[in-house]
């Protein structure tokens, strides 16, 4: 069964400065990777996924996360922060395995952006 | 837009009562799903349906009823059973009840509190 699991429950960082939440799954397929956002009383917002291709994925806002097989990692990056990315981020993987379109979501990362 | 709309935004709920939380959805999407979210706990599955008039159990269904009649609605009732229900509860829908690449797109989320 797939699983995800986000390393650290919340990250300080000051304004300006580069940042990583950290995402690892377990599957042993194929899988499609996603990086959502949550801002206070707010539903999920899709930052970007990685479907196949190029590991690299861009997402909006900034942000861009890397998929690694051999890590069975999809951290999330973004060069310099601004207040405003302040929320919670959420990692969720699916597999080929899951025929019923589940998506599994880790714990979440609450990013809190310091001026 | 398209869209899906969770009503009310706030709800609050006498102890033995029963309420019901809506969702509705006009983006044709075949598959449903409710997820509650509390505190340092990430987003638990309460039930999900991939096709009308059917349904299935998540994790946490106990307490918990769903309906699927309409491809657009998939309204949750909180029952007297569950001893716990101050929430913030989540509807989710995606594009086909097979493996998709798309992801889920949330609604903005119910705040349930018992007084």
């Amino acid at each position: 069964a797939q699983s995800v699991t986000q390393l650290d429950s919340q990250v300080p960082v000051f304004e300006e400065a580069p940042v990583e939440l950290r995402c690892n799954y377990s599957s042993s397929v194929s899988v499609y990777l996603f990086w959502y956002v949550q801002y206070p009383n707010q539903g999920l917002q899709l930052l970007l996924k990685y479907l196949s291709g190029s590991t690299l994925v861009k997402g909006i806002n900034g942000f861009e996360a890397e998929f690694n097989k051999s890590q069975t990692s999809f951290h999330l990056r973004k060069p310099s922060v601004h207040i405003s990315d302040t929320a919670e981020y959420f990692c969720a993987v699916s597999d080929e395995n899951n025929a019923g379109n589940m998506l599994t979501f880790g714990g979440g990362t609450r990013l809190m952006v310091k001026p | 837009d398209g869209g899906i709309t969770q009503s009310p935004k706030y709800l609050f709920r006498k102890e033995g009562q029963n309420v019901t939380l809506s969702c509705e959805q006009n983006l044709n999407h075949d598959a449903m799903y409710w997820y509650r979210q509390d505190p340092g706990q990430g987003l638990r599955l309460i039930y999900y349906s991939q096709i009308v008039n059917d349904f299935q159990k998540g994790d946490i269904a106990e307490g918990y009823s769903v309906s699927r009649e309409k491809k657009e609605s998939f309204p949750l009732t909180v029952t007297s059973a569950q001893k716990n229900p101050t929430a913030f509860y989540l509807c989710a829908s995606s594009l086909t009840g097979a493996w998709d690449t798309y992801g889920y797109t949330f609604g903005s989320g119910t705040r349930l509190t018992v007084v």
